[in-house]
């Protein structure tokens, strides 16, 4: 069965502080994909990165950071020197390809607060 | 500029009373799909949609349905809504090129 957890449930950081967000996933299929999403304070849910299961190389977005390791199911997310604006919810999801040219469920972790403090 | 809207963004109704809550979106996506958010249960999808005329359950199908009679909307239903209906819904939308899903801003419902 598919499964994502994000055990830190929230955290809180003073600005500047590097925060990592932990997202462990479980799967039987050997392709699928890995997806973050930040939730603001206003609720919309915004999409950050897609990862899929055949590349596992790490991935940086300006302060955003991203470590994929098949080896421990894992897919966490850095932030550097965080900022109040990166004050969300973060949500890990992952998707199993159920057949080419279509999409699986999105299987959500139940997220983790982020609040960055000035 | 590529949009998901959804209508209305709240709504309070009472127990039983039909409710439809649309999305729409104008990037000619394929696949569609309805989630809900509750407070500890996290984001739970409800039905989804691969095309016109094709939609299956998803997780928390119970107590809704949906239809896809044109590409660009995908209505969620509520026949009779009750109490427990009370959430965060999002529609959410991606092609068959990629795969991550945009959601649209939410709807949050209350029944009374």
């Amino acid at each position: 069965a598919q499964k994502v957890t994000q055990a830190q449930t929230e955290i809180s950081v003073v600005e500047k502080e590097d925060v990592t967000l932990d997202c462990v996933y479980e799967t039987r299929d050997t392709t699928y994909y890995l997806f973050w999403y930040k939730q603001p304070p206003s609720g919309e849910l915004v999409f950050l990165i897609r990862r899929n299961s055949f590349d596992e190389q790490n991935e940086i977005s300006g302060r955003y950071s991203w470590n994929f390791q098949k080896s421990t199911s894992s897919f966490n997310f850095t932030i550097t020197a965080s900022q109040v604006v990166d004050s969300a919810v973060y949500f890990c999801a992952l998707s199993e390809a159920q057949s080419l040219g279509s999409q699986g469920n999105l299987i959500f972790g139940k997220g983790t607060k982020l609040s960055v403090k000035p | 500029e590529a949009q998901v809207t959804q209508n209305p963004r709240y709504l309070i109704t009472v127990t039983g009373k039909k409710l439809t809550v649309t999305c729409s979106q104008n990037m000619n996506h394929e696949y569609m799909s309805w989630y809900r958010q509750d407070p500890g249960l996290g984001l739970r999808q409800i039905y989804y949609s691969m095309n016109v005329e094709v939609t299956d359950k998803g997780d928390v199908p119970e107590g809704y349905k949906v239809s896809r009679k044109e590409k660009r909307n995908f209505p969620l239903i509520l026949e009779s809504p009750s109490p427990n209906q009370t959430s965060l819904y999002f529609c959410a939308t991606s092609g068959t090129t990629s795969y991550e899903q945009y959601f649209g801003p939410g709807t949050r419902l209350t029944v009374t």
